[in-house]
């Protein structure tokens, strides 16, 4: 299995203040990777794949970069529904996700 | 709009059966593979199993593997998940999800999820 190390695994921020989450994969994964945003009760959304495509309707603060082992997922300008968790998925073999960044308002 | 509802889940005792139903709607489910994906209480995702369009491709999670069986009705629209032997470490919140695209490259990356069935193994 390929092991996705996220980190932090919790994060405090202010608003509008730019915020990094990263993940690093076990082995090169070609850039198959996901972020999704989970918020409390809620099941996840998909923000990005392809490592930095940001899927339909997710707002463009929102961006991915990274490539071979090392990824991450970066919002601008944080608003407060950006308050959640956020996981990194592995998709280059059988899924694997990281262990989740929660992200909560200074 | 594309929805997909998981109804099955309870409190169960190691050991015994338990079996998940997904139905979907707002999209044409016999075009797209699809996919369980668990979250233990507080915890992380654990990706589950995965079934092609056609039935023809099944993978599991090794954590699964010969305990789990994922299966469709595309006449139904509807996405299954046979548990047995279960144990106190399934316990977990269980979604259905589909994926992106239909293309296989993508079978893995996941944009409509279920609100999840709630699975409990105790005695």
């Amino acid at each position: 299995d390929i092991q996705m190390t996220q980190s932090p695994a919790s994060l405090s921020a202010s608003l509008g203040e730019t915020v990094t989450i990263e993940c690093r994969a076990s082995e090169d994964i070609y850039n198959g990777l996901a972020w999704y945003q989970q918020k409390p009760g809620k099941s996840p959304q998909l923000l990005i794949y392809n490592a930095n495509s940001l899927h339909t309707g997710v707002p463009s603060r929102f961006s991915g970069s990274g490539s071979g082992t090392q990824y991450s997922l970066k919002i601008n300008s944080l608003q407060s529904e950006d308050v959640a968790s956020y996981f990194c998925q592995q998709y280059y073999d059988y899924p694997t996700f990281g262990g989740g960044t929660k992200l909560e308002l200074k | 709009e594309v929805q997909l509802v998981e109804s099955g889940g309870g409190l169960v005792q190691p050991g015994r059966s338990l079996k998940l139903s997904c139905v979907a709607s707002g999209f044409t489910f016999s075009n797209y593979g699809m996919n369980w994906i668990r979250q233990a209480p507080g915890k992380g995702l654990e990706w589950v199993a995965y079934i092609s369009s056609g039935s023809s491709y099944i993978y599991y999670a090794e954590t699964v593997k010969g305990r789990f069986t994922i299966s469709r009705d595309n006449a139904k629209n509807t996405l299954y998940l046979q548990m047995t032997s279960l144990r106190s470490e399934d316990t977990a919140l269980y979604y259905c999800a589909r994926p992106i695209y239909y293309y296989s490259s993508y079978r893995f990356v996941m944009d409509a999820w279920g609100q999840g069935a709630s699975v409990t193994v105790s005695s």
